[in-house]
């Protein structure tokens, strides 16, 4: 069965520096994976997908993530956070097969100082 | 477009009781799945519809249940609540339920158990 691991529960950032979000996942196949952001009492928004081709890809809001096969990784990162970039971030892996079964990580919770 | 709508946003019950959640899917998406989301067990997918049937299943007991009518709504259902079941729950569309499709997220149904 697949897995996601978030292993940072907790970042906390300066308005204006680099992130970036640490994202491992287990899965037998070519995974599809996703980065979902939440606001406090909010639904999940999706930030960006891969499934193929390109390793790096681009979402919303500035973000992007690099797909690594060999490291089992698919980190988030963006170059200059803002302080309305605080939210929660999960990872989602696939499962494959149709369905749209995702798998979630914990989450990592983003605070922004200013 | 409208986004995926949920209702009711907040319910209060009590043990022993049942209850019925809402999700209204974007126009022209025929898939919907839920998800519990908890403070401990973090986001678990609980089903899938699609075509007014299951496609996939979670690991969660029997008292959870759900139904999609031909126009794509659905409802989930929960039978004899316990305390544990306090959660948000989330609904999420999609165009046919790929892998590859985007799971739009509606703002959850907030369930209190006392």
């Amino acid at each position: 069965a697949q897995s996601v691991t978030q292993p940072d529960i907790h970042i906390t950032v300066s308005e204006g520096a680099s992130l970036e979000l640490r994202c491992n996942y287990s899965y037998g196949a070519t995974p599809y994976l996703f980065w979902y952001v939440q606001s406090p009492g909010q639904g999940l928004q999706l930030l960006l997908k891969y499934f193929s081709g390109d390793t790096l890809v681009q979402g919303i809001k500035g973000f992007e993530a690099e797909f690594k096969r060999s490291q089992s990784s698919f980190n988030l990162r963006k170059p200059s956070v803002h302080w309305s970039d605080a939210a929660e971030y999960f990872c989602a892996v696939g499962a494959g097969g149709g369905g749209n079964k995702l798998t979630f990580g914990t989450g990592t919770q983003l605070k922004v100082e200013l | 477009k409208a986004g995926v709508t949920q209702t009711p946003r907040y319910l209060i019950k009590t043990r022993g009781q049942q209850v019925t959640l809402s999700c209204s899917p974007i126009s022209g998406h025929r898939s919907v799945s839920w998800y519990q989301q908890t403070p401990g067990q973090g986001l678990q997918f609980l089903f899938e519809y699609f075509s007014e049937t299951q496609r996939n299943k979670g690991n969660f007991p029997g008292r959870f249940s759900g139904r999609q009518f031909s126009n794509s709504r659905s409802e989930m259902n929960v039978s004899t609540l316990e305390l544990g079941d306090s959660a948000l729950y989330l609904c999420a569309s999609s165009l046919e339920g790929h892998d590859t499709d985007t799971q739009y997220f509606g703002p959850g149904t907030r369930l209190t158990v006392l």
